[in-house]
């Protein structure tokens, strides 16, 4: 049970520069959420995805977007990287909604130059 | 003002110590709280859902509310280096949780 999988695990890029983080998750959850993690900052909500067919802004969307591609499979992407969104990204899952509990993946590392 | 506070640490015990981590909370309509440990490089995991009466215990584990102060503890008896870690606590229920920046904890052997 591979429970929710990111991709890639590193990524490096220059500034101007676009890229999609990849997630999946194969515990049949409803909800799926995107969060970034920086020193000092804790977890800060990006957009979030309450069920397939819908997205809502989070805490910090500005310079993101969202895809919930399927039940499975919800992605976020950097349509013009800036070093501010330098960070660890973590996509999360849940079965009944974010307050009773979540289950993460391993993160995502992102360096923009 | 977040939803939870913590204090940073880092948290330094010796192996065996009883450890307690806190967070405060601001709005008095929670009712449920999580806690998830976050080992370095890794994703944070659920660690305990508690409501909020009384204790609730998982083995070495203990989560306590203290609805009156709006006060979380975590316990950890026994403490052992691979409970070295950053600890997190949350609102639960139906909120979409703001997270705490966490407390890390180095228990050295």
């Amino acid at each position: 049970n591979a429970g929710v999988t990111q991709t890639p695990k590193f990524q490096v890029l220059k500034t101007g520069q676009s890229m999609t983080l990849q997630c999946a998750q194969d515990m049949n959850h409803n909800s799926m959420y995107w969060y970034r993690q920086d020193p000092g900052m804790g977890l800060r909500l990006i957009y979030y995805s309450a069920s397939e067919g819908t997205t809502d802004k989070g805490e910090v969307p500005n310079g993101y977007n969202v895809s919930r591609l399927n039940k499975r499979e919800f992605s976020l992407r950097l349509e013009s990287a800036a070093p501010s969104q330098t960070s660890v990204y973590f996509c999360a899952s849940s079965l009944q909604g974010a307050g009773y509990g979540y289950t993460f993946g391993s993160g995502t590392r992102l360096t923009v130059v | 003002q977040k939803e939870v506070e913590q204090d940073p640490g880092p948290l330094s015990v010796p192996e065996g110590a009883i450890v307690s981590l806190n967070c405060t909370y601001s709005n008095s309509a929670f009712q449920y709280f999580m806690w998830y440990r976050q080992y370095s490089r890794k994703g944070p995991e659920l660690l305990m859902y508690t409501y909020s009466s009384g204790n609730k215990e998982d083995g070495r584990f203990t989560a306590q509310v203290d609805k009156s102060s709006k006060y979380i503890s975590l316990f950890i008896r026994d403490s052992q280096p691979s409970d070295s870690a950053t600890y997190l606590c949350a609102p639960g229920g139906s909120y979409i949780p703001t997270f705490g920046r966490g407390t890390s904890l180095i228990v050295h052997p």
